[in-house]
């Protein structure tokens, strides 16, 4: 497709499942970053990757957060045992190596109940 | 981590007005952004800066990539009513891009 284009776009859970959050870039974009936005602030940085390889995670808030990019196209975050604070929308970003321009998708609301 | 500081946090004009926000950072950047975020979306980018002392414009909007690398303002002329939204402004360096808390931008007609 023409944007980055991410799945769900909402997903409510319970407390303690396992969610998986899908990001599609676009088309030729190394660069793929995982951002966390809570209402009333800014995006939060998660996990950047640079092709297959996650060059950076150190914004990873604990263990329960991990994500996955095995080809240099698709990633998947993923969180086990969902806590009630693990809910926001979900932002990822895609862009050309480290230009600095990226281009995000409409992101996923992740919803612990 | 690296901290942005945006100011306004929020901001209540009339249309037709001029509008001015800014960031500063304890840490310098090699490059600045201004992204907009409206309700349900994701943020679009609006102005990439990436020389200090750079100026520079898009439409009614220009920014400015301060001399020291540690700040930046983006400025909006002549308001409308679409102009309505949250303003963010990113700094990166190196791998990460790290984003301000935002202003929020109402606009009366």
């Amino acid at each position: 497709g023409a944007g980055v284009s991410q799945t769900p776009s909402n997903k409510v859970t319970e407390k303690g499942k396992y969610v998986e959050l899908r990001c599609d870039p676009i088309s030729g974009h190394t660069a793929l970053y995982w951002y966390r936005q809570s209402l009333g602030q800014g995006p939060e940085f998660l996990i950047y990757f640079q092709g297959t390889g996650a060059a950076d995670d150190s914004g990873l808030p604990n263990d329960r957060f991990f994500a996955v990019r095995p080809e240099g196209s698709v990633s998947t975050l993923k969180i086990q045992r969902t806590e009630r604070g693990d809910s926001a929308v979900y932002l990822c970003a895609t862009g050309q190596g480290f230009a600095g321009e990226l281009f995000f998708g409409e992101g996923s609301r992740l919803t612990v109940l | 981590g690296q901290q942005l500081n945006q100011s306004p946090q929020s901001m209540f004009i009339q249309e037709g007005e001029d509008v001015s926000m800014n960031c500063t950072s304890s840490s310098i950047f090699n490059t600045w952004l201004w992204y907009k975020q409206e309700p349900g979306e994701g943020p679009v980018l609006l102005i990439a800066l990436y020389k200090a002392g750079e100026l520079t414009s898009n439409g009614r909007l220009t920014a400015q990539f301060g001399i020291t690398r540690k700040d930046s303002f983006l400025n909006i002329s002549a308001s409308i009513p679409s102009d309505v939204g949250i303003y963010f402004c990113a700094g990166q360096s190196s791998n990460d891009m790290r984003f301000g808390a935002g202003t929020r931008l109402t606009v009366k007609p």
